[in-house]
C-alpha cells in the first residue's frame, strides 16, 4: 500500500503562504492524493484532492510533481485559524501529518 | 451540510466490558469508516463498510468488530475492552465518485479503558 511522509511540524507567519510538502513515492498510477486537516478537538476536514494536474479551490492549491511522487499543499495567505495538523493521504492511509503553526 | 454524529464525546469503561461506539450519518453515503487516533501514530483505519451488511478489515482490526445493519449507522464493537484500546475513535462517512472518495468525519469519541 502507498504510504506518505510529511515533516512533523512547520511554522508560518500570518499572511504569508504556507507550503506543506508530502512524499508519496510508492503511489500507484490511478491513486488520488488527498489532503485533510484537523483542528484541535475536531475530526479531520477534507481540503482538496488531485491525480496529476495541479488543483485549486477556495481553501488551498495542490501542486503534484510530474512523476507523482510528491505534492505540496499551498495555503496562499495563512491565518491563525489555519493552525492545525495537515494530513496527506493516499487511499485510506493517513499517517502522522504535519502540525502547522501560524504565528502572528 | 453533511453531518456525522457519534454517540458520545467521552466514554469510560472497565477492562473486559463490551463496548459499543455508534456512528450515524445523514447523507445517504454508501461508505463508512472507523479510525483510531493515538499520539505519534496519526489516524489508523480499523474497519470500513461500503454497503449495508458489508465490512472490510482495515490496518488494525484485531480486538474490534463492526456492524452495519442500516445504511446510516455503523457501529464499532470492542468485545472485551482492554487498556490498550484507550484512544480517540473517529468515524467517517464518504461518497465515492468514480475513484474519488471524500470523507466526512464525526467529532470523535475519546474512550478510556481502566
Amino acid at each position: 500500500d502507498a504510504k506518505t511522509t510529511q515533516p512533523t511540524s512547520m511554522d508560518c507567519a500570518e499572511g504569508r503562504a504556507a507550503n506543506l510538502p508530502c512524499n508519496h513515492s510508492t503511489i500507484s498510477g490511478n491513486e488520488y492524493v488527498y489532503w485533510y486537516r484537523q483542528i484541535h478537538s475536531q475530526g479531520p476536514q477534507y481540503i482538496i484532492h488531485g491525480l496529476k494536474n495541479n488543483e485549486t479551490n477556495e481553501m488551498a492549491s495542490l501542486i503534484i510533481t510530474e512523476d507523482r511522487k510528491s505534492s505540496t499543499l499551498i495555503l496562499p495567505h495563512a491565518t491563525l485559524r489555519d493552525t492545525a495538523v495537515y494530513y496527506c493521504i493516499v487511499k485510506l492511509t493517513f499517517g502522522k501529518g504535519t502540525l502547522l503553526t501560524v504565528n502572528p | 451540510d453533511v453531518k456525522v454524529t457519534q454517540s458520545s464525546r467521552y466514554l469510560v469503561k472497565r477492562t473486559g466490558e463490551k463496548v459499543f461506539l455508534e456512528c450515524v450519518q445523514d447523507m445517504d453515503h454508501e461508505n463508512m469508516f472507523w479510525y483510531r487516533q493515538d499520539p505519534g501514530l496519526g489516524l489508523r483505519l480499523i474497519y470500513f463498510s461500503y454497503d449495508v451488511k458489508m465490512k472490510e478489515k482495515g490496518d488494525i482490526p484485531e480486538g474490534y468488530s463492526v456492524s452495519r445493519e442500516k445504511k446510516e449507522r455503523f457501529s464499532l464493537i470492542l468485545e472485551s475492552a482492554s487498556t490498550n484500546q484507550t484512544s480517540m475513535y473517529l468515524c467517517a462517512s464518504g461518497v465515492r465518485q468514480g475513484r474519488i472518495l471524500e470523507q466526512y468525519f464525526g467529532p470523535g469519541t475519546r474512550l478510556t479503558v481502566t
